[in-house]
């Protein structure tokens, strides 16, 4: 089966640094995005990861395992506009598409000043 | 570049009415997707487009759901006989053809069946 896991809900101080887990488990695998979602917003793209290893771009770094089924995003020097909900979303090849994400449910990331 | 565009924003029904949306996607993408989300949740895969052909079709998509793509360019999403579970935000994404080609998502329509 396809499952993807993300924590719900995420606590963090402006300034700081926050790291949000998830791991999926799916039949196949072509690839992993982050996006970010404010509330009543549409999500927009932050990073795509289909290689082992660190992606950085900016305040926010993406970091893929594919042996151990996962990725986090980190976020640093967070500020208050960063509150937002961030969504995995794995390529699975397995389900005989190359097109289909599956999506995790989102975190929800609460920054406080 | 003015984005993907989705028509109504909102849209408050009847249970048993007929819906319809409308997505216009970025100018030159080929590809064209359709996702229902509700609070809380991730987007749910309803439909996918490359042109003008729907490749794919979520298996938990009723056959009361239809959505074309007549011109390989602005796509429709058609809901028959509403329920209230239907009531969702419905997104519309594009992208270019490329695996790591990310999806630009529209503001999407909210419906609210009542």
């Amino acid at each position: 089966g396809q499952n993807i896991d993300q924590p719900t809900e995420m606590t963090a101080t402006e300034g700081a640094i926050v790291q949000i887990n998830c791991t999926y488990q799916t039949s196949g695998f072509n690839g992993l995005f982050w996006y970010q979602q404010h509330a009543g917003e549409a999500p927009t793209f932050l990073s795509y990861n289909v290689l082992d290893g660190l992606e950085e771009k900016g305040r926010f770094s993406s970091f893929l395992s594919r042996s151990k089924g996962y990725s986090y995003l980190l976020l640093k020097e967070l500020q208050m506009k960063d509150s937002a909900s961030y969504l995995c979303a794995v390529r699975d090849e397995g389900q005989g598409s190359n097109y289909q994400l599956i999506w995790g449910a989102g975190t929800k990331l609460i920054i406080k000043p | 570049d003015t984005g993907v565009s989705q028509d109504p924003r909102h849209k408050i029904t009847k249970r048993g009415q007929n819906v319809t949306f409308r997505c216009d996607p970025i100018s030159e993408h080929n590809r064209l997707y359709w996702y229902r989300q509700t609070l809380g949740q991730g987007p749910e895969f309803l439909t996918y487009f490359q042109n003008e052909a729907q490749l794919e079709k979520s298996r938990l998509l009723s056959d009361r759901f239809s959505a074309e793509r007549p011109k390989g360019s602005f796509s429709t999403l058609e809901i028959q006989r509403t329920e209230q579970g239907d009531s969702a935000m419905y997104l519309c994404a594009s992208s270019r053809f490329g695996q790591g080609n990310e999806q630009y998502f529209g503001p999407g329509t909210r419906l609210t069946v009542t």
